[in-house]
């Protein structure tokens, strides 16, 4: 079975453009969360879905935007980026809307220039 | 937010036994006790998670005394390969909060 998948694997963007990364859950998964990772950190929660709908919302401006499909996939959606939206971005899921064991992806490498 | 604490660094030498200690003073009732491993540039990978007493699988065991305001993940036998950064999350209030993370160096 394929675990979770995310793409693509590095971005590199400029300030003030936009970005959407992409993830597909662990098939029979309802649950997506996303997290950024800055060098040096653990993971910070940024958005977790269910059932395509939004159920936990970490500390992060407006900029940042999800949203789930029918077929549990995901996008997470970043505006006017700025120098300090680099990070690694890290797609989870798991079976249900319970986050405590979570499967994550490899994850996308943002690079904003 | 239910926040953890870990040491930032431990070192080991391969075949010795490690011992990672997270304090969680405000874990609350519901919440479990999940451990994660992290290798550079790739997604935390799932190792053991537990409520209370003692959890052990094939790759670790986990210790959570009776107050839950603390948990010890415990590798056996460490190789180089565990040469990782390993994270106690606890859920707290549906927004799962990651410290800083223990970062694991095995010497030969």
């Amino acid at each position: 079975d394929a675990g979770v998948t995310q793409s693509p694997t590095h971005l590199i963007k400029t300030r003030g453009q936009h970005v959407t990364l992409r993830c597909s859950p662990i098939s029979g998964h309802k649950s997506v969360s996303w997290y950024q990772q800055v060098l040096g950190q653990g993971p910070q929660f940024i958005f977790q879905y269910y059932e395509k709908e939004e159920r936990g919302r970490g500390n992060f401006p407006d900029r940042f935007s999800a949203r789930q499909f029918p077929n549990y996939s995901s996008e997470l959606n970043v505006n006017a980026l700025l120098l300090g939206d680099s990070a690694l971005y890290l797609c989870a899921s798991n079976t249900g809307y319970d986050t405590d064991t979570q499967y994550f992806g490899p994850g996308t490498r943002l690079t904003v220039l | 937010l239910a926040k953890t604490t870990q040491p930032i660094s431990m070192d080991s030498y391969e075949g010795q036994e490690v011992n990672i200690t997270c304090s969680h003073n405000n874990i609350a009732t519901n919440d479990y006790i999940t451990w994660y491993q992290q290798f550079p540039s790739q997604g935390p990978r799932f190792i053991i998670q537990g409520y209370k007493t003692k959890v052990t699988n094939e790759v670790a065991s986990l210790f959570i005394p009776a107050d839950r305001k603390s948990s010890t993940l415990s590798l056996p036998r460490v190789s180089l390969s565990d040469t990782a950064v390993y994270y106690c999350l606890v859920k707290g209030s549906y927004i799962p909060t990651f410290g800083r993370g223990t970062s694991l160096i095995v010497h030969p």
